[in-house]
């Protein structure tokens, strides 16, 4: 199976700033079939980003999301305070599909 | 707008079996695969499986010998089956609109879930 593995683990960052979050895969992502959840606490994941770089409807456009293959980032500009969730990379090219571990943003 | 609403038993002891079922209000329900995903308690998401409308299904290989999805087109409601449970399994479990594949093209993929069942295996 795909492993992902998501990098920083944990973000700090101050609101207003940009935040850069990660995602590599084992192998070859098929279709560049890539997606990006956020999930905050007692909540269901909420799809943020679709085929790499397409985001889901009513996402801001301050979430953006890019790379191919191997490689992908998760891009939010402008952080807001309700940023402060875990995001998760999720592929689903290959079955089984799989999730990155997740990575903590915080916000100071 | 569309909407999933999960039900199902929250304690089990070690070797029951597990049973949630998940509906499906608003938008087609023919067409997609619906799929299970859990949590276990501070980590990760684990894709359990997924079965479409007509009942093809794709599970995880690493519970497939356990697990049982099953659509119930009727009712617009999908269940998941996990037999012969441990301490383990123990997780928040999400049903979720699975792919919609159009000629080979993955045009969506779990963009709806469900509000979670925390089910707890304990002796």
């Amino acid at each position: 199976e795909i492993v992902l593995t998501q990098s920083p683990g944990t973000l700090s960052l101050s609101p207003g700033e940009r935040a850069t979050l990660s995602c590599r895969a084992s192998q070859s992502v098929t279709g560049n079939y890539l997606a990006w959840y956020q999930q905050k606490p007692g909540q269901a994941p909420r799809l943020l980003i679709s085929g790499a770089s397409s985001r889901a409807t009513g996402i801001p456009d301050r979430f953006s999301g890019s790379g191919s293959g191997t490689d992908f980032t998760l891009t939010i500009s402008r952080l807001e305070p309700e940023d402060c969730a875990v995001y998760f990379c999720h592929q689903y090219g290959t079955s089984p599909v799989t999730f990155g571990q997740g990575a903590r943003l915080e916000i100071k | 707008q569309v909407q999933l609403q999960q039900w199902g038993a929250g304690l089990l002891k070690p070797s029951e079996t597990l049973s949630l079922t998940c509906a499906v209000y608003g938008g087609s329900f023919s067409g997609y695969y619906w799929a299970w995903i859990r949590q276990p308690p501070g980590k990760g998401l684990e894709w359990i499986g997924e079965s479409k409308h007509s009942g093809g299904t794709n599970y995880n290989p690493s519970l497939k010998s356990r697990v049982t999805i099953s659509v119930d087109t009727s009712r617009n409601q999908f269940s998941l089956r996990l037999t012969s449970v441990t301490a383990a399994d123990t997780a928040v479990y999400y049903c979720a609109r699975g792919p919609w594949v159009v000629r080979g093209v993955i045009m969506t993929n779990l963009d709806y879930w469900g509000q979670g069942t925390q089910v707890t295996v304990s002796s």
